[in-house]
């Protein structure tokens, strides 16, 4: 069954630690992204990755960091550099990078908590 | 840059009834145009999307939505309401010029269905 895994669901964090957010698709798609989302504000996009071993900042980079060492996984660190990192995070997939029309696939999503 | 507003963060209607969904971009080239459904504590669904055939697009779960470029809107319907379509709907944009798919989300709208 193809899609999109985020673990965990939800995690809890001490403020000044670094944390990781896993992603995994068996999509074989090659475009990969994070969102961050905040309640009222939609998505906001923190990186993105075309193709393995490259990746782009989005709109909300700062204190944060990724890898793409393998198509099918991308997993995002949430720093301590990071001013207000309790938020809902989204991995999504596409299949193309070159078509502007393709949808993106969505994750379930981790919920993190910082306190 | 581009831009989407959805206009009203929170829309409620009797189950039966019309569901509209408003939603405008602000790109004077006419972009590629998604709406995305989320469930509480989900990912987001594809419902729909515009890429320049039909400016009439039938979706999932009986939704449509419909382009109009002289208004620059995208509004989502479906003419009779169900409890199950309760949740947040995200409308979003891809500008046509870009490599990557780059999706720009509108700050979402809370659907209520009233028995």
């Amino acid at each position: 069954d193809g899609g999109i895994t985020q673990s965990p669901k939800y995690l809890f964090r001490k403020e000044g630690q670094n944390v990781t957010l896993s992603c995994e698709q068996n999509l074989n798609h090659d475009a990969m992204y994070w969102y961050r989302q905040d309640p009222g504000q939609g998505l906001r996009l923190i990186y993105y990755s075309q193709i393995v071993n490259d990746f782009q900042k989005g709109d909300i980079a700062e204190g944060y960091s990724v890898s793409r060492e393998k198509k099918e996984s991308f997993p995002l660190t949430v720093t301590s550099a990071q001013k207000n990192p309790t938020a809902f995070y989204l991995c999504a997939s596409s299949p193309s990078t070159g078509k502007a029309n393709y949808e993106q696939y969505f994750g379930p999503g981790t919920r993190l908590t910082v306190t | 840059a581009q831009s989407v507003t959805q206009l009203g963060s929170h829309v409620s209607v009797s189950e039966g009834a019309l569901v509209l969904l408003r939603c405008n971009y602000s790109s004077s080239v006419p972009p590629y145009l998604f709406w995305y459904v989320q469930y509480p504590n989900q990912g987001l669904q594809l419902l729909l999307k515009y890429t320049s055939a039909a400016t009439l697009v039938k979706g999932i779960n009986g939704f449509e939505a419909e382009f109009k470029k002289s208004e620059t809107s995208f509004h989502l319907t479906k003419p009779s309401a169900h409890m199950s379509d309760a949740a947040e709907y995200f409308c979003a944009v891809s500008d046509r010029g870009t490599s990557y798919g780059k999706l720009t989300f509108g700050q979402g709208t809370i659907l209520t269905v009233h028995p």
